[in-house]
């Protein structure tokens, strides 16, 4: 079975200085793929960035970046030049094989993100 | 319209009602779901539909009856629902879930309250 692990159930972070969110995951299959998604207080989740289980280079887009580390089982993601508008919460999720011909999206608790003025 | 919408955003029902709530995807995608994300929990997928075809059910009560119409449209039908069913239920649409770099495109959800 696929599980998502976040650690972190709140985290504060000064506005413009860089922040980073964990994720660790367990699943025994060799494809998955690894995702981060930003829930604001609206309720939308909105994808920010995609990493590959055979991608050998971390994922970036814009200020977020992706700390892959595939020996630990780690997906952090790494917000630079915080924002006020990056207040939010942060969902890791991991895609991966779940049996009979499916794809399972598993998330993690999430972790609240606040940026302080 | 863009991306993945839903209607209402907000509702609220007594036990004995009967509701439904709509998924539209204005994205050409082939699979739609269904998630569950109450308070201080992971979010739960609910259903899949691939090609208008259920794909998955994640045991779910019987009082919650999805209908998928066409490759655009998605409903969840809901009966006799208890008040632990009050949650925001999230939309999603991906190309198809078959492969696992599809991301999900969800909607803005709908806060629903059982009274």
């Amino acid at each position: 079975a696929q599980k998502i692990t976040q650690t972190q159930p709140g985290m504060f972070v000064q506005e413009k200085e860089a922040v980073t969110l964990d994720c660790t995951y367990d699943t025994s299959d060799p494809s998955y793929g690894l995702f981060w998604y930003k829930q604001p207080s609206s309720g939308e989740m909105i994808f920010l960035i995609y990493q590959g289980s055979y991608d050998q280079q971390n994922a970036t887009e814009g200020r977020y970046s992706l700390n892959f580390q595939k020996a630990r089982k780690s997906a952090n993601l790494v917000i630079s030049a915080s924002q006020l508008g990056d207040s939010a919460m942060y969902f890791c999720a991991m895609r991966a094989y779940s049996g009979a011909g499916s794809y399972q999206l598993t998330f993690g608790k999430g972790t609240k993100l606040s940026v302080i003025p | 319209e863009t991306g993945v919408t839903q209607t209402p955003r907000h509702l609220v029902m007594g036990m004995t009602n009967k509701k439904s709530l709509k998924c539209e995807q204005h994205l050409g995608h082939n699979a739609m779901y269904w998630y569950k994300q109450s308070a201080k929990k992971p979010l739960e997928l609910m259903f899949v539909y691939n090609f208008k075809e259920q794909t998955e059910n994640n045991s779910v009560p019987s009082r919650f009856s999805p209908e998928c119409p066409n490759s655009s449209h998605l409903f969840l039908h809901l009966h006799t629902l208890q008040p632990e069913d009050s949650a925001l239920y999230l939309c999603a649409s991906s190309q198809t879930p078959g492969t696992t770099n599809n991301e999900q495109f969800f909607g803005p959800g709908t806060r629903l309250t059982v009274l």
